[in-house]
C-alpha cells in the first residue's frame, strides 16, 4: 500500500539557517512519482518538484534542493538560507504510475521561519 | 493557471442536510481527486476518479459519495452532513503520462457544518 511519513510536524528556524524536511515512502510499485507541494498562510497548493522512480539525481532550484534516494525510500527536501517567506506547510505525496494512479499525502511540515 | 474551479467555496450548512461540492476542470485530465484538510492530518484522500464514471473510495470515504459523469465535472455530495465533516475540501487534477503527472489544485472550499 501508497503510505508517506513525514516525521517533523513543525520545525522554527531563524532566517538565513538551512533546514531540511523529511519525507519517506513506501510503495510496491517500481515505477512512482514522488512530489513536493507548499502551502503558505493563504492556504493554496503551490507544486514544487516531480521526480520519478527512475531519475535518482538530486536537483537544485535556486535555493531549495531536493535529495532522492531509493535505498532509503526517502525523499528530503533543503532550504538553503532560509527566508521568511519560506514560513509555509510542505506536503509530500506519492503517486504510483499506472492504473488508477492513486495521490497519497503525508500530514505535512510546518516551517515558520523567524526574522 | 491550471483550469480547475471549486464550488462553492464557502458554505455553511446544517447537520443532516445533503451538500454537494463541485469541482470543474477545462484541462481535460484523466484523474481528479477530492480531500479534506484538517489541522493535524494533513490532506487525506475521500475519492478520486480515473474517468469517467470510474471512481474509487480514499481513506477516508465514509459518508460520502462521488460522481463523474463527464470528463470535466467531478461531484462529492454529504449524504447527510455532519459535523466532524466541517473542513476545507481541495479538489485535484491530473494529467497522463511522462510529462504530465503534476497535480493541480482548487482554491478550496470551506465547509462548516453547524
Amino acid at each position: 500500500a501508497q503510505k508517506v511519513t513525514q516525521a517533523q510536524t513543525e520545525i522554527s528556524v531563524v532566517e538565513k539557517e538551512d533546514v531540511t524536511l523529511d519525507c519517506v515512502y513506501e510503495t510496491r510499485d517500481t515505477t512512482y512519482y514522488l512530489f513536493w507541494y507548499k502551502q503558505p498562510p493563504s492556504g493554496e497548493l503551490v507544486f514544487l518538484i516531480r521526480r520519478n522512480s527512475f531519475d535518482e539525481q538530486n536537483e537544485i532550484s535556486g535555493r531549495y534542493s531536493w535529495n532522492f534516494q531509493k535505498s532509503t525510500s526517502s525523499f528530503n527536501f533543503t532550504i538553503t538560507a532560509s527566508q521568511v517567506v519560506d514560513s509555509a506547510v510542505y506536503f509530500c505525496a506519492l503517486s504510483e504510475q499506472g492504473g488508477s494512479e492513486k495521490l497519497v499525502f503525508g500530514k505535512g511540515t510546518k516551517l515558520t521561519v523567524n526574522p | 493557471d491550471a483550469g480547475i474551479t471549486q464550488s462553492p467555496r464557502h458554505k455553511v450548512t446544517e447537520t443532516g442536510t445533503p451538500v454537494t461540492l463541485r469541482c470543474h476542470q477545462t484541462e481535460n485530465h484523466r484523474y481528479m481527486y477530492w480531500y479534506r484538510q484538517d489541522p493535524g492530518h494533513g490532506l487525506r484522500l475521500i475519492h478520486y476518479s480515473y474517468g469517467v464514471k470510474d471512481t474509487d473510495k480514499g481513506e477516508v470515504s465514509d459518508g460520502y459519495s462521488v460522481s463523474r459523469s463527464k470528463t470535466e465535472d467531478f461531484l462529492l455530495t454529504l449524504e447527510s452532513a455532519t459535523s466532524s465533516q466541517t473542513s476545507v475540501y481541495f479538489c485535484a487534477i491530473k494529467g497522463t503520462g511522462w510529462m504530465n503527472t503534476e497535480a493541480f489544485f482548487g482554491q478550496g472550499t470551506r465547509l462548516t457544518v453547524v
